[in-house]
């Protein structure tokens, strides 16, 4: 079946220092994985995405993330938060086998510590 | 530009009644996508639309639940029958659709259900 984890529920981290969000994902074939962010009473904002070619992605307001294909990763990070960064962030994954689905993992929530 | 709009944004109503969400996609975005969202949970897939017709609608729960799209834009989600445990966000997103799913899917802001 096909899956994606955040094993963290919450991340807190101080403004200004580096942030990392977990995420891992379990699919067959190539995956395509994505970073959304949520905030309150919002729809979901996309952040970046892999596809193929680098693995290191660069999205959306100083966010990066990095696919890492031997630990089945996709973790995202920036290297110096914001208070603006708190929100929930959500990791899906689709691939080549899955037509247009989105996996979804159930979320963790950042808080950025002024 | 005019992203992925929703109606109602909030939608109570009783055991048993019948519901109609509606989602407006981007302009020109020919696939379009119903999620579900229950509390402390991601999006789960419902349906899937490219074009008018349904490509994909593995993850409708049971058949209480339709789709449409008759013209090739507006979505409309039908919930007949309406149980406490469909309550939740119901998401809608459209993309491109030209690249499958290595399509960026952007999303509405949601249509928050509750079945009382």
């Amino acid at each position: 079946a096909q899956s994606v984890a955040q094993p963290e529920d919450q991340v807190n981290v101080a403004e200004g220092n580096p942030l990392t969000v977990k995420c891992t994902y379990s699919v067959s074939g190539n995956p395509y994985l994505f970073w959304y962010v949520q905030y309150p009473n919002r729809g979901l904002q996309f952040l970046l995405k892999y596809i193929t070619g680098d693995n290191l992605v660069k999205g959306s307001y100083g966010f990066e993330a990095e696919f890492n294909k031997s630990q089945t990763s996709f973790h995202l990070k920036k290297p110096s938060a914001l208070v603006s960064d708190s929100a929930l962030y959500f990791c899906a994954a689709g691939h080549s086998n899955t037509g247009n689905q989105f996996y979804f993992g159930t979320g963790t929530s950042l808080t950025v510590i002024p | 530009g005019a992203g992925v709009s929703q109606t109602p944004s909030n939608k109570v109503t009783e055991k048993g009644k019948y519901v109609e969400l509606r989602c407006d996609p981007i302009s020109g975005h020919t696939a379009l996508y119903w999620y579900r969202q229950s509390l402390g949970q991601g999006p789960e897939f419902l349906i899937y639309f490219q074009g008018t017709g349904a490509a994909d609608d593995s993850g409708l729960p049971n058949d209480r639940f339709f789709a449409v799209r008759p013209e090739g834009s507006v979505s409309t989600l039908k919930i007949q029958r309406t149980e406490r445990g469909d309550s939740a966000v119901y998401l809608c997103a459209s993309s491109i659709g030209a690249g499958g799913s290595t399509d960026t899917q952007y999303f509405g802001p949601g249509t928050r259900l509750t079945v009382l």
